[in-house]
Parts: C-alpha cells; structure tokens; sequence
C-alpha cells in the first residue's frame, strides 16, 4: 500500500475563488478525516467520513466548506469563496473504525489564497 | 468539547530522558494519543493509552491517569532525529489535538 495520497500538494489562489482537494486513503482503511493545520498549532478537525457518511462536521467550519466521499473510497474538500484566512496546511488521514485512534495522514495540501 | 494544554517548547540534550505533559478536559473519552510531526511533515502515529497506565514502544513510552485527566509521552535515550512537534489527541468519536510541544535536542 502506498499510504495516504492528496492532490495537489500545493495550491495558489487567488480569494474568491473555489479551489477542491483531494483525498486517496489507505485502501482497506473506511474512515476518513479532513484536518486544518496552520503554524504552530494542532491539526484542527473539519470533517470525517465512514465509509461514505459524513458522520460529524467541525461547528466552527463555515457553510463555504463541503466535503464528500461519494463512494467510499476518496474523498474531496471543497472551500467556495476562498478568503485569505482560509490560508493553511490540510491535512486528510484515514483509519479503521475500530482502530480510530491510529490515523495514518497524508503529506496535506498546503492552500495560499492571495 | 475537547481542550488540551500542552507545553510549547521543551529542549533537552542528546541521549538524555525528556517527558512531554498532557492534561485534557473532555465531555467523552476513550484514550490518548500521542503523534510525531517534523517540520514539513505529516503527523505520525506513536502510542495510544486506552487504560491507565504505561505504554512502551522501543524508546517512547507513554502514560495515562484517567483520573487525573493527565498523560506523558517519554522519550529515551533522546536522538537528533527526535527534534520535532509531539501532539497529544483526545480520542472520542473524533479525534481533538492538542497545539503540541516542539522538541528541541540539543548536542
């Protein structure tokens, strides 16, 4: 297995703008997570999926982020609207259900809007 | 909800025992993990304390007092290589981290 994979690894927006990311996990792996991680600071949870429920979306995530996994494989991020405060490193890890509290991450996205 | 304290910045000298501090409020709990970053990296898995008590993995070890809300991660025998961000994470139905603690070794 080649790990958790995420596309692009960087991208250059400017605001206003929608950008989307995406997320391949470990294959045998049914959760996935979507992380937000700036500097100096924690991975900070947006979302995550078993299978392909979104079983539980961050309250301070706005109504401009949408996640999905449409076939419970990969997954998209999609932020509408981008601002410069969306500026961040994201972050996707994938776990088995019953083992949550091992996550294995992608290398991230890092996000700059201008 | 979910709060970890954690100390910002530790540094410690090579070869020597350092111990990273966690304490966690939470409305659920299942257990404590630990996780690894290096500078532009991802985070990586260390340990996990379900129960109370001492985990051992190689050189890291970490702890868990339920009661206390209180955890460790202690790392031996400390290498260049263990310069990095430790982030303790509060497992209940989601995963919470803490903000993390950069590690610096010195010679």
């Amino acid at each position: 297995d080649t790990g958790v994979s995420q596309d692009p690894r960087h991208k250059i927006t400017k605001r206003g703008q929608n950008v989307t990311f995406r997320c391949d996990p470990i294959s045998e792996h049914n959760r996935l997570y979507w992380y937000r991680q700036t500097l100096g600071q924690g991975p900070e949870f947006l979302t995550y999926f078993q299978n392909e429920a979104q079983l539980e979306k961050s309250r301070l995530l706005s109504d401009r982020f949408s996640a999905e996994r449409p076939k419970g494989s990969f997954s998209t991020l999609e932020i509408q609207r981008t601002e410069q405060g969306d500026s961040a490193m994201y972050l996707c890890a994938s776990s088995l259900a019953q083992d949550a509290y091992e996550q294995y991450f992608g290398p991230g996205t890092r996000l700059t809007v201008t | 909800g979910q709060s970890l304290e954690q100390p910002s910045e530790v540094t410690a000298v090579e070869g020597a025992i350092v111990q990273i501090n966690c304490t966690y409020q939470t409305s659920g709990f299942y257990g404590l993990s630990w996780y690894q970053q290096h500078d532009g990296g991802a985070p990586t898995f260390l340990s996990y304390n379900a129960l109370d008590g001492l985990e051992e993995t190689g050189r890291f070890s970490s702890f868990l007092s339920r009661s206390d809300s209180y955890g460790y991660l202690l790392l031996q025998e400390l290498q260049m290589k263990d310069s990095a961000s430790y982030f303790c994470a509060v497992c209940y139905q989601k995963v919470t981290f803490g903000t993390g603690t950069k590690l610096q070794v010195i010679p």
